[in-house]
């Protein structure tokens, strides 16, 4: 079936390190991909996306790497904030091309 | 406001009742999608509608789910008979352009507990 998995649940980084968050996908036909932000009670919120015909988009510290040969995705976040501690959330488009397939996603804690 | 707004915030029902989460989209987004999160756990898609369409329902888990969307707007996602795995936080999202090959903007949530 259409998953899409994390490597770590939880990263935990001192306040100015680079943060990597990883994301394996499983629909090689996938075509566009995207990283949302989970506080604590609230929804998520979008961070950064890329389609299938990049291997890299950068955003305001944050970059999207994407490796279609081993369907591997993952976010950089430079100079990592308290503000940045959330649930970081993977997605991809289901077969249909209606849906975002979500991972578990993986806890970010930043400590000063 | 401008944002995806849900209601209610937090629901407390008791098993076997029926419950109705709703929706109000960003205005102007034809896109429509329901997700569920477990405690701990990634989001779940439930349904999505765009436009005039026949609704994707391919996520609901059981019959007891139902959802509508009137008027190309607001959107209610409805549980009959509620059971207590049904408890969960129901997410609702919009989306200007069609399909999931864009950016989704979400609501809050709607926190659901079934005792």
């Amino acid at each position: 079936g259409e998953s899409v998995g994390l490597h770590l649940p939880t990263l935990s980084v001192q306040e100015g390190d680079n943060s990597i968050i990883n994301c394996a996908y499983s629909n090689s036909a996938s075509d566009y991909f995207i990283w949302y932000k989970q506080e604590s009670g609230k929804g998520p919120q979008f961070i950064i996306d890329i389609r299938s015909n990049m291997d890299k988009r950068q955003g305001q510290r944050v970059t999207v790497l994407l490796n279609k040969t081993v369907k591997h995705l993952s976010l950089q976040i430079a100079a990592t904030q308290p503000g940045d501690s959330a649930v970081y959330f993977c997605a991809e488009t289901n077969q249909a091309g209606t849906a975002l397939i979500f991972g578990k996603g993986t806890t970010l804690s930043v400590s000063s | 406001g401008a944002g995806v707004s849900q209601s209610p915030s937090n629901k407390v029902t008791e098993k076997g009742k029926d419950v109705e989460l709703r929706c109000d989209p960003i205005s102007g987004h034809t896109a429509l999608y329901w997700y569920r999160q477990s405690l701990g756990q990634g989001l779940e898609f439930l349904i999505y509608f765009q436009g005039n369409s026949a609704p994707d329902k391919s996520g609901l888990p059981s019959d007891r789910f139902s959802a509508e969307r009137t008027g190309g707007s607001v959107s209610t996602l409805t549980i009959q008979r509620t059971q207590q795995e049904d408890s969960a936080v129901y997410l609702c999202a919009s989306s200007f352009l069609a399909g999931a090959n864009t950016e989704a903007f979400f609501g809050q949530g709607t926190r659901l507990t079934v005792v």
